[in-house]
Parts: structure tokens; C-alpha cells; sequence
């Protein structure tokens, strides 16, 4: 089974709809991250979270909320979903301590389109 | 913004051949990472260099790191048609977390 599991893989919605992404993970991490992809913008940090009780906002956290279910558990909400957040979403997580940064391990992704 | 700039944005090459990757950024930084995307997957972890490191071998791949250049370049020797990706080169300032440049998009021809 993989370690970084994400539901679901492909979504379509229509503008104005809340949608909820999921991220599960069985490596034990306390770091979680979610990251959209476009089209040659490389990955742009959404929101992270250090452990249950420390969520921060990333570069482009409007339009966004999460919530860090467990430690295992990492959903992201577009509370009215619009056109422009049709993306790749990715969750990642990372062993973590202190105040560097790790090796990441990423989720296969969820194609998000909204019409 | 993007704290990487990778160069090229796009790369072709011959099996066989060796391809290298350049990536820049602006401020300084406690460690670099490399990470490979095939087509519409996750990422997957190459390599990881810190700012006192100056180069890095793993298999095939080797990574340095120029802080006073900030500039790290990723070199594949003897590449394969499986190396085609899109390589992303990924900083740490502070704080935790990865600040990742827009990808090289690598074409490894048979």
C-alpha cells in the first residue's frame, strides 16, 4: 500500500461548490503539506501543518482551508470553488524537527477541474 | 514567488548522453533538494544538499552546490529513456518548509 494516499484522484465541480481533498499517510510524520501544481509553475505551497495543533498558511492559502484531522490525516477545502484553482493538488509530509527542512513524500495527486 | 529558477526549461538528449540541469535562487539557504516528476505523479526525493556541502554523488546523479554563485546543478551521466521527467530543484530558507522552481522538462530519446 502506498504511504501517501490521496481521494480523490480526479474531480470535476462546478464554480461555486465546496469540495473537500483528502491525504492520508501510514509513515508516521508529523509534517504535512498541501501544494497545487500549474503548468509550468512548478509546485506552490498552499498550507502546511507541523503537527495537530501548528496549521500555517503557504504562498497562496486564499480561497483555502484545511484541517489536520490526526496526525495521520490532512484535508484541504475550496470552500466556493472557482475556475482558477482547476490544478494538480499534492500532498506531501516529511519527518520534522527543529527548523530545517526535510525529504518530502508525496501523494499521487488529485486533478481538480472546476467548470 | 519562486525562490529556484531552473535553466533549461526544457531538455532533448540521446541515451547515453549526460544531461545537466542548473538551478539559482535568491536568498540564502539552509539546504537544497533535487526531486523527479514523471508526467502527472507525485514527486519522488533524489537528493538533498546541504549549504556546507559542496557536492554529492548518488548512483548516477551528482549535485553541487555553489552558495556563493546560489546556484546547484543536477547531472544525470549515461542517462536512459526511464530518466525522462521533469526535474525540480527545491530550497529551505527557513521555516520548514520547500520553496520549489518551475522544472526542467527532460526528454531522454532511445
Amino acid at each position: 500500500d502506498a504511504d501517501v494516499t490521496q481521494t480523490p484522484r480526479n474531480r470535476i465541480t462546478k464554480t461555486g461548490k465546496r469540495i473537500m481533498l483528502e491525504c492520508s499517510q501510514t509513515k508516521g510524520h508529523d509534517r504535512m503539506y498541501w501544494y497545487r501544481q500549474d503548468p509550468g509553475l512548478g509546485l506552490r505551497l498552499i498550507y502546511y501543518s507541523f503537527d495537530v495543533k501548528d496549521i500555517n498558511k503557504g504562498e497562496i492559502s486564499d480561497g483555502y482551508s484545511v484541517s489536520r484531522q490526526a496526525q495521520a490525516k490532512f484535508s484541504l477545502s475550496l470552500e466556493s470553488a472557482i475556475p482558477n484553482q482547476t490544478a494538480l493538488y499534492f500532498c506531501a509530509t516529511s519527518e520534522g524537527s527543529g527548523r530545517g527542512a526535510y525529504e518530502q513524500y508525496f501523494g499521487p495527486g488529485t486533478r481538480l477541474t472546476v467548470t | 514567488s519562486q525562490q529556484g529558477e531552473e535553466d533549461p526549461q526544457a531538455l532533448s538528449i540521446q541515451e547515453g548522453e549526460n544531461a545537466t540541469m542548473n538551478c539559482s535562487y535568491k536568498t540564502s539557504i539552509n539546504n537544497l533538494q533535487w526531486y523527479r516528476q514523471n508526467s502527472g505523479r507525485g514527486l519522488v526525493h533524489l537528493i538533498l544538499i546541504r549549504s556546507n556541502e559542496r557536492e554529492k554523488h548518488s548512483g548516477r546523479l551528482r549535485v553541487t552546490l555553489d552558495t556563493s554563485k546560489k546556484s546547484s546543478s543536477l547531472l544525470i551521466t549515461a542517462s536512459r529513456a526511464a530518466d525522462t521527467a521533469s526535474y525540480f530543484c527545491a530550497t529551505d530558507r527557513t521555516g520548514g518548509k520547500l520553496i520549489f522552481g518551475q522544472g526542467t522538462e527532460l526528454s531522454v530519446k532511445p
